[in-house]
């Protein structure tokens, strides 16, 4: 099984602040990696797919980088509704999420 | 417009079977080019991926529950299903269900549906 990992497991930030997570895989998953913002409540919200590609619709403040085993997503800056929990999740074999990350108001 | 919506009962008692429908409504379950998924979250915690099914019926399910897990289709309702067998506690969770695009890329997902396990 791919064992995902996600850092930091929390992290407080401001308004404008530029964000980066890490999310890393147990073995290599190539580019077959997803990223989701989750509200709470709500279902997870499909951001960044293969990697780098930014889903339709989602802001261009969203990136994300990466292949193998480590992998990134950026918030260039950030905005008060991107104040949530992201996940990683890999599909190279069967699909498996990280724990996530909550970024909060500092 | 895609949408999913899970249905089912909220409350299940332990070693019993929750069974859970997801409704697919603006496009077609029988697409060559989706499977459907289900996902749960437990209260508080992280998403955790319990299986998928193609139109055809083909499937493939999260090694770790596989033994408890039966996932069908009914392309004549535009329906997937989840049946979860022998349930304790540990099973209580929001139950998604959702489409996997391309290479298991989760764009749509129905509201959720909180199941408890509980006598």
């Amino acid at each position: 099984d791919i064992q995902m990992t996600q850092s930091p497991s929390t992290l407080s930030a401001s308004v404008g602040d530029r964000v980066t997570i890490t999310c890393r895989a147990s073995q290599s998953i190539s580019s077959w990696l997803a990223w989701y913002q989750q509200k709470p409540g709500k279902a997870p919200k499909l951001l960044i797919y293969k990697a780098s590609s930014l889903e339709s619709g989602v802001p261009s403040r969203f990136s994300g980088s990466g292949s193998g085993t480590e992998f990134t997503l950026t918030i260039s800056s950030l905005q008060p509704d991107d104040f949530a929990t992201y996940y990683c999740q890999q599909y190279n074999s069967f699909l498996t999420f990280g724990p996530g990350t909550k970024v909060d108001i500092k | 417009q895609l949408q999913l919506q899970e249905s089912g009962p909220g409350l299940v008692k332990p070693s019993e079977t929750l069974s859970l429908t997801c409704t697919v409504s603006g496009g077609s379950i029988s697409s060559s080019s989706y499977y459907w998924g289900w996902i749960r979250q437990p209260p508080g915690k992280g998403l955790e991926w319990i299986g998928s099914i193609y139109y055809s019926g083909s499937t493939y399910y999260n090694p770790s529950l596989k033994s408890r897990v039966t996932i069908s289709v009914d392309t004549s309702k535009n329906q997937f299903s989840l049946k979860l067998s022998s349930v304790t506690a540990a099973d209580t969770a929001v139950y998604y269900c959702a489409r996997l695009g391309p290479a298991g890329t989760l764009a749509y997902w129905g509201q959720g549906t909180l199941v408890t396990v509980s006598s």
